[in-house]
């Protein structure tokens, strides 16, 4: 089992639409929860962080964390065409050194 | 602030040369990581620094050294290149968070190695 899985790709949805992005990981002291995107050839910048369960919001964005299933997910609202990039989850174990774990990543593309 | 920044951009080098990859941020944070990109793919992580003077191992270190001899820089030296170790390399650092521990992590803009 991987340690960290995202849904398949690639996802394709409609300008306008909602794009839903998950991810399951399999270390159950994890702590810290973070989405990334990616464009081509560009290095990832960070979306999203949460650390508790439950929703959090940041403007289209909203992360969604059940510690409990091992489960994250992140919504994009009134997706547009400039959201069409990789999304990397990246989860924290419980240590102090801060190893982030990816997952393989979900290619997401946004269609006027 | 420059944030993280790394050097060259790109670089071919020939199988059993050596190189070092470059990696500087001017934010004062305490971690900075490696990380290699294979194509559609994660990043995984090559080693990682708490603080200067302090380097470990991450998921995937055979073929690579690090230092760390000062807070900015940690450059990763490429031993005998082969042509597994052509990807995309990124530097990463985070700072401290109040509770201790790293906080979120930001990215240099990567080194593409060709290794032929």
């Amino acid at each position: 089992q991987k340690e960290v899985e995202q849904n398949s790709g690639p996802l394709s949805v409609p300008e306008g639409a909602i794009a839903s992005l998950n991810c399951t990981y399999s270390d159950r002291v994890s702590q810290s929860f973070f989405w990334y995107r990616q464009y081509s050839g560009k290095s990832p910048e960070l979306i999203m962080s949460i650390y508790s369960n439950g929703d959090k919001e940041d403007g289209r964005f909203t992360a969604q964390l059940n510690k409990a299933s091992q489960y994250v997910s992140l919504l994009i609202r009134d997706s547009q065409p400039s959201d069409s990039a990789t999304y990397l989850c990246a989860v924290m174990g419980g240590t102090s050194y801060g190893k982030l774990t990816f997952g393989q990543g979900t290619i997401l593309t946004v269609h006027p | 602030n420059a944030g993280v920044t790394q050097t060259p951009k790109f670089r071919i080098l020939k199988i059993g040369q050596s190189m070092t990859l470059q990696c500087t941020q001017d934010m004062n944070h305490n971690y900075m990581y490696w990380y290699r990109q294979d194509p559609g793919m994660g990043l995984k992580l090559i080693y990682y620094s708490v603080g200067a003077g302090i380097t470990d191992k991450g998921e995937v270190p055979n073929g690579y050294n690090v230092s760390r001899s000062t807070t900015e820089d940690f450059p990763l030296r490429l031993e005998l290149a082969a042509p597994s170790q052509t990807s995309v390399y990124f530097c990463a650092s985070s700072p401290r968070r109040r509770g201790g521990g790293p906080d979120t992590q930001y990215f240099g803009p990567g080194t593409r190695l060709t290794v032929l």
